[in-house]
């Protein structure tokens, strides 16, 4: 079963705003992973926080988490219409980096150039 | 470009048949795992191969089974076909045991089932 909840479920704004998405979980992590898919074809990973990490950046993406939320936001920044794709956060619940991930349903962003 | 490769990328089946599916990891990962992807939902994990053992699955039944060789390429087996099993069948492979845990995935097989 998915244990992982994001919303919104569907994102629409306009080239050059910031995009936020979130994600639920309901038990404890290694690591918290997001990544993005563009219709109907494989996923690519974005970027990964670590438990005990708080924030993490990587260019235009930045990233939270809050483990005593059981939460996490991806926040794309000075949005472009090439971001436009499906995103997924997916979590590692094993000891150490076992590769064995929980997605969650994802968040649809349109951004309109 | 992930370097993980999967065919056919396209198939159709009946019920009741059987389908094999193949995946190409990536140069140096040791471990595969694959993913059911519905329209419209997130990813489901299948199984993960580590040095030709199953090393986890997820809730599928028996009739999906895998198959790890020595070069870490993979397959994905499916017998008595069901409507429900139509989907995106992902591979993914990693260095699982080292310090990332980020996966490479591949473009997905999509399975449709009449």
């Amino acid at each position: 079963s998915q244990q992982g909840e994001e919303d919104p479920q569907a994102l629409s704004i306009q080239e050059g705003e910031n995009a936020t998405m979130n994600c639920s979980y309901k038990t404890s992590i290694n690591n918290l992973q997001w990544y993005r898919q563009n219709s109907g074809r494989g996923l690519v990973h974005l970027i990964l926080i670590r438990s005990n990490e708080r924030e993490k950046h990587s260019g235009r993406l930045r990233v939270t988490l809050d483990t005593s939320k059981k939460s996490s936001s991806l926040l794309i920044t000075a949005s472009r219409a090439a971001d436009t794709a499906s995103y997924f956060c997916a979590t590692d619940h094993g000891s150490g980096n076992t590769g064995k991930l929980i997605f969650g349903q994802g968040t649809t962003l349109q951004v309109k150039p | 470009e992930t370097g993980v490769t999967q065919s056919p990328t396209h198939l159709i089946k009946t019920r009741g048949q059987q389908v094999t599916l193949r995946c190409s990891s990536q140069s140096g990962h040791n471990t595969v795992s694959w993913y059911q992807q519905a329209l419209g939902q997130g990813p489901q994990f299948i199984f993960q191969y580590y040095r030709e053992e199953e090393n986890g699955r997820g809730n599928f039944p028996p009739r999906f089974s895998g198959l790890q060789f020595p070069n870490y390429s993979s397959e994905l087996n499916v017998n008595a076909l069901e409507l429900d099993d139509s989907a995106l069948y992902l591979c993914a492979s990693s260095l699982v045991r080292q310090n990332t845990g980020e996966l490479f995935f591949g473009e997905g097989s999509r399975l449709t089932v009449l």
